[in-house]
């Protein structure tokens, strides 16, 4: 299975702060990363697929990027709305595996 | 837009079968690829497995033979038979659209395995 490198687990920050989160993935993987975003008792909701393509309807201060197996998603301007927690998760390879996760706090 | 709703029994008992079905919305399953996930505190999100419309199956090797999908499509429904269960099938399991990279979910429901 490819295993996925979710840092940091969590993390604090304010409104407007632009936050980073990486992942790195134990082989090749090509852009094929989507990122999620959970809210208590909910389900993930897809943000980013293809490493970097924005979802319908997910605003633009979410973005991310890749460099071999090294993926960043970033937040820029964080909004009350976007304390959550954070999951990569590859698609390349089957069975598909999930990063640990990364809970976005109010500092 | 597509909606997901899974339904089940909310307590197993050990040694015996987890039976899930999930009703789709909004959407033919004779159409695409549906998927099974899970998330416990423990394991974290954990793909179980996919169904295609037509029938294909493909299954994390991790469930070591314990898992079997199948679908209805006089009911658009998709369902999920996880035998043998522990403790360690405890979790949230949420039906999802898509083979290998999920695009909309079921709400989820928790299962408790539990004598």
């Amino acid at each position: 299975d490819v295993h996925m490198t979710q840092s940091p687990s969590s993390l604090s920050a304010s409104v407007g702060d632009r936050i980073t989160i990486t992942c790195q993935a134990s082989q090749d993987i090509r852009s094929s990363l989507n990122w999620f975003q959970q809210k208590p008792g909910k389900a993930p909701k897809l943000l980013i697929y293809g490493a970097s393509n924005l979802e319908t309807g997910v605003p633009s201060r979410f973005s991310g990027r890749f460099s071999g197996t090294d993926f960043t998603f970033t937040i820029s301007g964080l909004q009350p709305e976007d304390f959550a927690t954070y999951y990569c998760q590859q698609y390349d390879n089957l069975p598909p595996t999930f990063g640990g996760g990364t809970k976005v706090e109010i500092k | 837009q597509v909606q997901l709703q899974e339904s089940g029994p909310g307590l197993v008992k050990p040694s015996e079968t987890l039976s899930l079905t999930c009703t789709v919305s909004g959407d033919s399953i004779s159409s695409f690829y549906w998927s099974w996930i899970r998330q416990s505190p423990e394991k974290g999100l954990e793909w179980i497995g996919y169904i295609s419309y037509t029938g294909t199956m493909n299954y994390n090797p991790s469930l070591m033979g314990r898992v079997t999908m199948s679908l209805d499509t006089s009911k658009n429904q998709f369902s999920l038979n996880l035998a043998s269960v522990t403790t360690a099938d405890t979790a949230v399991y949420y039906c999802t659209r898509g083979k290998a990279s999920p695009y909309d979910w079921g709400q989820g429901t928790l299962v408790t395995v539990s004598s």
